[in-house]
């Protein structure tokens, strides 16, 4: 079964603060991965996703994350965050093949002005 | 925005009475799941559906069952709502399985008192 990982369930950062957010998932064949976010009280939404190819994958508002398969991770950065960016970060992952995704439990982003 | 909904948005219910939780789309989409949201467990699947009257259990079926007479409805009922219950209930399409994203409805807060 798949599972997934994320590192940290709360970080707080400054505006301007560089971000990284963990991801770490078990399972041993191909996968696809997702960051989805969910911004106060609204549903989740896709940031970025990757499938295959180019392990650097770039999304929306400036975000982007690496796929680095001998670590099984796929963490999110931004180089500069914003007070906008406050928001809860979910990762996910599918089995290819399969219809379902598993996601982490969540990291919330507290950025402060 | 994809054309999801869920009704109701809010529903307060006491123990021990059935509960139906109404997922729509316009998108002609083959897929669809439900999801509850709870915090510190992140995203959780309850079951999903790859056409009319086809549905499959996920990770926590226990206590709810689906179903799917159209393509563009998706019907989540508790047969007998317990306080564990109480949760934030997803619903989410797919165009397919597998690398497709899935889109997310606003959500329906259920409170099981």
């Amino acid at each position: 079964a798949q599972s997934v990982s994320q590192h940290n369930h709360h970080v707080i950062l400054s505006e301007a603060a560089s971000l990284e957010l963990g991801c770490n998932y078990s399972y041993g064949g191909t996968v696809n991965l997702f960051w989805y976010v969910q911004y106060p009280g609204q549903h989740l939404q896709l940031l970025l996703k990757y499938f295959s190819g180019d392990p650097l994958v770039k999304g929306i508002k400036g975000f982007e994350a690496e796929f680095i398969k001998s670590k099984f991770s796929f963490n999110l950065r931004k180089p500069s965050v914003q007070w906008s960016d406050t928001a809860e970060y979910f990762c996910a992952v599918n089995a290819s093949g399969y219809s379902t995704l598993t996601f982490g439990k969540g990291t919330m982003l507290l950025v402060s002005p | 925005d994809a054309g999801i909904t869920q009704s109701p948005r809010h529903k307060v219910t006491e123990t021990g009475t059935p509960v139906t939780l109404r997922c729509h789309q316009t998108e002609n989409h083959r897929y669809m799941y439900w999801y509850r949201q709870d915090p510190g467990h992140g995203l959780r699947l309850i079951h999903y559906s790859y056409g009319v009257k086809d549905t499959d259990k996920g990770e926590v079926s226990d206590g709810y069952s689906v179903s799917r007479s159209k393509t563009e409805d998706f019907l989540l009922t508790l047969e007998s709502a317990t306080s564990s219950q109480t949760s934030v209930y997803f619903c989410a399409i797919s165009e397919s399985q597998s690398s497709y994203e899935q889109y997310f409805g606003p959500g329906t807060r259920l409170t099981v008192t």
